[in-house]
């Protein structure tokens, strides 16, 4: 059963904690990428991956890091220094961001709370 | 700045009925749009994706048309649902000599609601 799963579905986080969501596909693609769903906004792109060990900062990475040490891997770990980090992330992979008709295929997300 | 902007913000339709949502864009240049559908608490569903040379695309009851004159599109759904109750997303991709840049802009969204 090909897809991208995403660990865990909820995560309640203290301030000044570090957390790391997890994100994993099976379909063989290349790409990967992180977004922040806020709502009444559109998603924005934290951070994305175009091959294993490369990725390069979205429009928000300020207070995130990732890393991509498998092709089937990209987990995200917000840090203490992002200042509003209660949010919906998506995770999302696809054959290649080159691609024109690439289409990019997203996880079930991970609901992060701030207490 | 690349935008993609919605509308309506929501909408509330009987089941059975027909509806259309837009989109419209200032994303330069110009490689491909697509709407995706997301049910509440998660991941988006990708409905359609058009190029520039395409004018309409049809999924099911979905129906997407693009004019890149004007940069609009619309979403067209026919005799709706009660599962068709989500967001609607429009998404744009910049891009140029038949490659995509990769960076995404997303609109914000349209939220659907289908009453019996």
């Amino acid at each position: 059963d090909g897809g991208i799963t995403q660990s865990p579905k909820y995560l309640f986080r203290k301030e000044g904690q570090n957390v790391t969501l997890s994100c994993e596909q099976n379909l063989n693609h290349d790409a990967m990428y992180w977004y922040r769903q806020d709502p009444g906004q559109g998603l924005r792109l934290i951070y994305y991956s175009q091959i294993v060990n490369d990725f390069q900062k979205g429009d928000i990475a300020e207070g995130y890091s990732v890393s991509r040490e498998k092709k089937e891997s990209f987990p995200l770990t917000v840090t203490s220094a992002q200042k509003n980090p209660t949010a919906f992330y998506l995770c999302a992979s696809s054959i290649a961001v080159w691609k024109i008709t690439d289409t990019q295929y997203f996880g079930p997300g991970t609901r992060l709370t701030v207490l | 700045k690349n935008q993609v902007e919605q509308s309506p913000q929501s909408l509330i339709i009987l089941e059975g009925k027909n509806c259309t949502l837009q989109c419209n864009y200032t994303v330069s240049p110009f490689s491909n749009l697509r709407w995706y559908k997301q049910d509440t608490g998660r991941g988006p569903v990708s409905l359609t994706i058009m190029t520039f040379s395409e004018n309409t695309k049809s999924n099911g009851r979905y129906t997407a048309t693009l004019d890149a004159d004007t940069k609009q599109s619309s979403l067209h759904i026919t005799a709706s649902q009660l599962s068709d109750s989500a967001s609607y997303i429009c998404v744009v991709s910049a891009g140029a000599g038949g490659t995509s840049y990769g960076k995404l802009t997303f609109g914000q969204g349209t939220i659907l609601t289908v009453h019996p």
